[in-house]
């Protein structure tokens, strides 16, 4: 069975430059995940899918990051502009239950380093 | 905000070893968690004990919870070279939302050959 899918792997960009991350969860995971992770920090939760429906964004920065899930499957993290403190780990993850009492599986990340 | 804390920071063994983690949480719990994550990857879920529940086992893994103490501890036993890796506790907030996990800032494990 295929993991967590991500890409790209690493990303540089020049600041006040878009950037989006793609995610494509286990097959059959309803809740998706963003999370990011500064160095030497653990993940922290920007979104919560449940199927298409975003139902936990309350750490989402709106005024740059957007995210989507279409179809209930693939999403877009998207930021833009991207400014120096974006750098970080992007990580998604997806569940089969309820994220918070059960397993959740998660994609090797994109590092994303802005200049 | 980060509900557990992970203690030590870092720690540094020799190949064989017992290596112990601990998690401190603040509120109320219905599980914790503990995810594993190699350099450079992401990270893996190693092991989930309930709060009704005092200690499991999971292969070289034995995982506590002492809910009185808010606290929680993972041994490692005979550890290896490729348990060098960060380590995460995560418990779910209650508060905003039993579906959000809450991960700690991790423990940074280096086992030496």
């Amino acid at each position: 069975e295929a993991g967590v899918v991500q890409s790209p792997r690493y990303k540089i960009i020049e600041k006040k430059q878009p950037v989006a991350f793609w995610c494509n969860p286990i097959s059959g995971h309803n809740t998706l995940y963003w999370y990011r992770q500064n160095l030497g920090q653990g993940p922290e939760l920007l979104i919560r899918y449940e199927n298409e429906e975003a139902v936990d964004d309350s750490q989402l920065p709106k005024d740059r990051f957007s995210a989507e899930r279409l179809k209930g499957v693939d999403s877009t993290l998207k930021i833009q502009p991207a400014e120096l403190g974006d750098s970080a780990v992007y990580l998604c993850a997806s569940s089969l239950g309820l994220g918070g009492a059960s397993e959740q599986f998660f994609g090797p990340g994109t590092r994303l380093t802005v200049l | 905000s980060q509900q557990g804390e992970e203690d030590p920071q870092a720690l540094s063994i020799q190949e064989g070893e017992n290596a112990t983690m601990n998690c401190s949480y603040k509120t109320s719990i219905n599980n914790l968690q503990w995810y594993r994550q190699n350099s450079g990857r992401g990270l893996v879920h190693l092991i989930l004990i309930r709060s009704n529940e005092r200690e499991k086992h999971s292969g070289r893994l034995r995982v506590t919870l002492d809910t009185s103490k808010k606290s929680s501890s993972l041994l490692i036993t005979a550890s290896r070279a490729a348990d060098t890796a960060s380590y995460f506790c995560a418990t779910p907030d209650l508060i905003q939302g039993a579906q959000k996990l809450v991960f700690g800032q991790g423990t940074r494990l280096t086992i030496n050959p």
